[in-house]
C-alpha cells in the first residue's frame, strides 16, 4: 500500500483558474511534508516544504497546507498559467534515526492548463 | 556547473548489457541519493551517500545495482545484466548539509532514462 497517496491522478484546467491538489499518507512520525514540482523530462524542483507543526506555507501562487492529524495535506494555485503544466508531487520525509532525509514520493497529481 | 549533471540523459541497452549512469552534484553537497522513477509513478529511494560513504542503500532491487562515490563528488550507478524491467529515469539528487534539518532541501538532476530492449 502506498504511503503517499494523491489526488487527482490527473487534472485539466483553463488558464486562470484556481485549483487544489490532495495528498494523504500514512507515514509516521514525519519530520517534513514537501510539495515538488516536476516538468516534464526534469528532475523535480521543491515548491515548498512544512514540519509537522507548520499547517500553511506559500510560495509565490502556490500554497500548501498541512493537517497532522488527518494526515492530509493540500497544494492551491492560484490564478493558473500554462507553465503551471507539470506533475505536483507530494514527497513526505519520514522521522529516522539515521537523520538522513530518506524521502518518500507520492505518485503525482498531473496538471495541464490550456489556453 | 550550477546544478545537479547526469550523463548521459538518455540510455538504450539491450538486456543483458552492462551500464553506468554518473551523477555530478552540486560543488560541495554532502549527500547524494540515488532514486528510480517508473512511468507515471513518483520516485523510489535507492540509496544514500554521505561524502564518500554509503549509509544505506536498501532500496536498491538486487545485487545487480551498484553504486559508488570514491571522493565524495561525482557518483556513479552501475547496473549490470540489465533486465526489461530496469527501464525506468534514474534520478541523482544532492543536498548540502547532513541529513535531519528539516528545511534540508534536495536539488534534481534531470535524469538518466534508461530503456532496456
Amino acid at each position: 500500500k502506498n504511503q503517499v497517496e494523491q489526488s487527482p491522478q490527473s487534472l485539466i484546467i483553463l488558464e486562470g483558474k484556481n485549483c487544489t491538489l490532495q495528498c494523504n499518507y500514512t507515514v509516521s512520525p514525519f519530520s517534513n511534508l514537501r510539495w515538488y514540482k516536476q516538468d516534464t523530462g526534469r528532475g523535480p524542483v521543491s515548491l515548498t516544504i512544512m514540519t509537522f507543526s507548520e499547517n500553511t506555507k506559500s510560495n509565490g501562487r502556490y500554497t500548501a497546507t498541512l493537517d497532522a492529524d488527518t494526515k492530509q495535506s493540500s497544494l492551491h494555485i492560484t490564478a493558473s498559467q500554462l507553465s503551471d503544466s507539470a506533475s505536483y508531487i507530494c514527497v513526505v520525509n519520514p522521522l529516522l534515526s539515521g537523520g538522513y532525509n530518506k524521502l518518500i514520493f507520492g505518485a503525482g497529481t498531473r496538471l495541464a492548463v490550456h489556453p | 556547473g550550477a546544478g545537479v549533471s547526469q550523463s548521459p540523459r538518455y540510455k538504450v541497452a539491450k538486456r543483458g548489457q552492462d551500464v553506468a549512469l554518473r551523477c555530478d552534484p552540486i560543488s560541495g553537497h554532502v549527500s547524494l541519493f540515488w532514486y528510480q522513477q517508473a512511468l507515471g509513478q513518483g520516485p523510489e529511494f535507492l540509496t544514500y551517500f554521505q561524502n564518500e560513504a554509503q549509509l544505506d542503500k536498501s532500496g536498491l532491487p538486487s545485487d545487480r545495482f551498484f553504486a559508488e562515490r570514491p571522493e565524495g563528488s561525482v557518483s556513479t550507478l552501475k547496473i549490470q545484466r540489465t533486465q526489461q524491467e530496469d527501464s525506468a529515469v534514474y534520478l541523482c539528487a544532492s543536498s548540502l548539509a547532513l541529513g535531519g534539518l528539516a528545511k534540508n532541501i534536495q536539488y534534481f538532476g534531470a535524469g538518466t532514462r534508461l530503456s532496456v530492449l
